[in-house]
């Protein structure tokens, strides 16, 4: 089965840019949805379809996705910001698949 | 606004069974593929099961595959999830979740119902 890895935390200074990075095999080749989930709440979608920001996300939040590699950035770190990140793929369309989890501390 | 939410949760013993709800409102239900996805006491998400829009497709997690059924009625708005011989790894919050398309994220969740299974 398909497997996403994601670092268990990363810290930002406030106002600096975080970078959150989820690996897979040949992950560039399909599309990596990214969800927000802060303490006692539902997941959030930040970026759908590698690179895409539903309406209500702000443009700090951006993405990328390519070789083994899918990353979330995010410009201009507030403490709002503070959360469990996860990416997640559709594996072969047949089943979803999330990583790990990452969480963000903005120092 | 558009809004699901999740209920039929509870206190369970190990081998019992549960059937989950989720209500969509506000939105053209029948439309989107729905999913449930499930968060252990502080674990990350892990997705469960998958159905599309008119019912024709449906998947699940290795996890839950032979133990857990879901269905839905676009006539109520409904998503289901019929939950049998229940062990104490699926003790989590449940979420349902809408996809508007193959490949796409799932934009809209609801607030989750919790699960426990326990002797």
């Amino acid at each position: 089965s398909y497997e996403l890895t994601q670092p268990v935390s990363v810290s930002v200074a406030l106002g600096q840019t975080a970078r959150i990075t989820c690996g897979g095999n040949n992950i560039g080749s399909k599309y990596v949805h990214w969800y927000q989930q802060k303490p006692g709440q539902a997941p959030v979608l930040a970026i759908y379809r590698d690179t895409n920001r539903p309406s209500g996300i702000p443009e700090r939040f951006s993405a990328s996705n390519t070789g083994n590699t899918a990353t979330l950035t995010i410009s201009r770190a507030q403490a709002g910001d503070e959360a469990d990140y996860y990416c997640q793929v559709w594996d072969s369309s047949t089943s979803g698949v999330f990583g790990g989890g990452t969480k963000l501390t903005v120092l | 606004e558009v809004q699901l939410v999740e209920s039929g949760g509870g206190f369970v013993q190990p081998g019992g069974s549960l059937r989950l709800s989720c209500a969509a409102s506000r939105f053209t239900f029948s439309t989107y593929s729905m999913n449930w996805v499930r968060q252990a006491p502080g674990k990350g998400l892990e997705w469960v099961s998958y159905i599309s829009s008119s019912n024709s497709t449906i998947y699940y997690a290795d996890s839950v595959r032979g133990r857990f059924t879901i269905s839905r009625d676009n006539a109520k708005n409904s998503l289901y999830l019929q939950m049998n011989s229940l062990r104490d790894e699926d003790t989590a919050v449940y979420y349902c979740a809408s996809l508007v398309g193959p490949s796409y994220g799932m934009d809209v969740w609801g607030q989750g119902t919790t699960v426990t299974v326990s002797s």
